[in-house]
């Protein structure tokens, strides 16, 4: 089955800094890629996604980069915002979508 | 409110007892997943209909669990004879796949606690 990594698990950066963060994927049939933000007790809500034949995509401060051949790709953040602030997660869709364990962001004000 | 709705929120059982849960998906999305999230982790597949048939099931589902979704609608998650390990939030999503619609649409979650 699919297996997801991502890194790192936790990030602070200061407000207005970039924030990256990085995944790696197993299943070369893997071919869409969403990202997932989760504030605390919330539901996760769909941030960006990108599927197989694109490789980068952007939505406001927000842009996703991947890599087919390497398997991996990764999260943006540019002007980060204390909004900002939530775990954020990964995952690979083979028709069931695999997540990576998470990274909790923090911006400081 | 048009997006996937889940009920009950929260739910605290006693060790043994059964439980239920109802997610009721994003009118027209033919697919229906569960997943299961524990602390400080990512949701887990656990198993997946297409309209009323179920297609997958992860091995995460013991024979302890079942799901149904008669109607192709609404679906339910039960639990027999609980666990403590059991205790979790069960997070259903829905997409229209039929549609080459790959966006995954998650609910608020069902917040279980075994004692």
């Amino acid at each position: 089955g699919e297996n997801v990594e991502q890194h790192p698990s936790t990030l602070s950066v200061q407000e207005g800094d970039s924030a990256v963060i990085k995944c790696t994927y197993s299943d070369s049939a893997s071919n869409y890629f969403p990202w997932y933000k989760q504030e605390l007790g919330k539901r996760p809500q769909l941030i960006i996604d990108i599927r197989s034949n694109v490789g980068e995509k952007k939505d406001q401060r927000i842009a996703v980069t991947l890599n087919k051949t390497a398997k991996h790709f990764s999260l943006h953040i540019t002007e980060t915002q204390p909004e900002d602030s939530a775990v954020y997660f990964c995952a690979a869709d083979d028709y069931k979508l695999s997540f990576g364990a998470g990274t909790t962001v923090t911006v400081r004000a | 409110d048009t997006g996937v709705s889940q009920n009950p929120r929260h739910k605290i059982t006693k060790r043994g007892q059964n439980v239920t849960f109802r997610c009721d998906p994003i009118s027209e999305h033919n697919r229906l997943y569960w997943y299961r999230q524990t602390l400080g982790q990512g949701p887990e597949f656990l198993t997946y209909f297409q309209n009323e048939a179920q297609l997958e099931k992860s091995r995460l589902l013991s024979d302890r669990f079942s799901a149904e979704r008669p109607k192709g609608s609404f679906s339910t998650l039960e639990i027999q004879r609980t666990e403590q390990g059991d205790s979790a939030m069960y997070l259903c999503a829905s997409s229209d796949r039929d549609r080459g619609q790959n966006e995954q649409y998650f609910g608020p979650g069902t917040r279980l606690t075994v004692t």
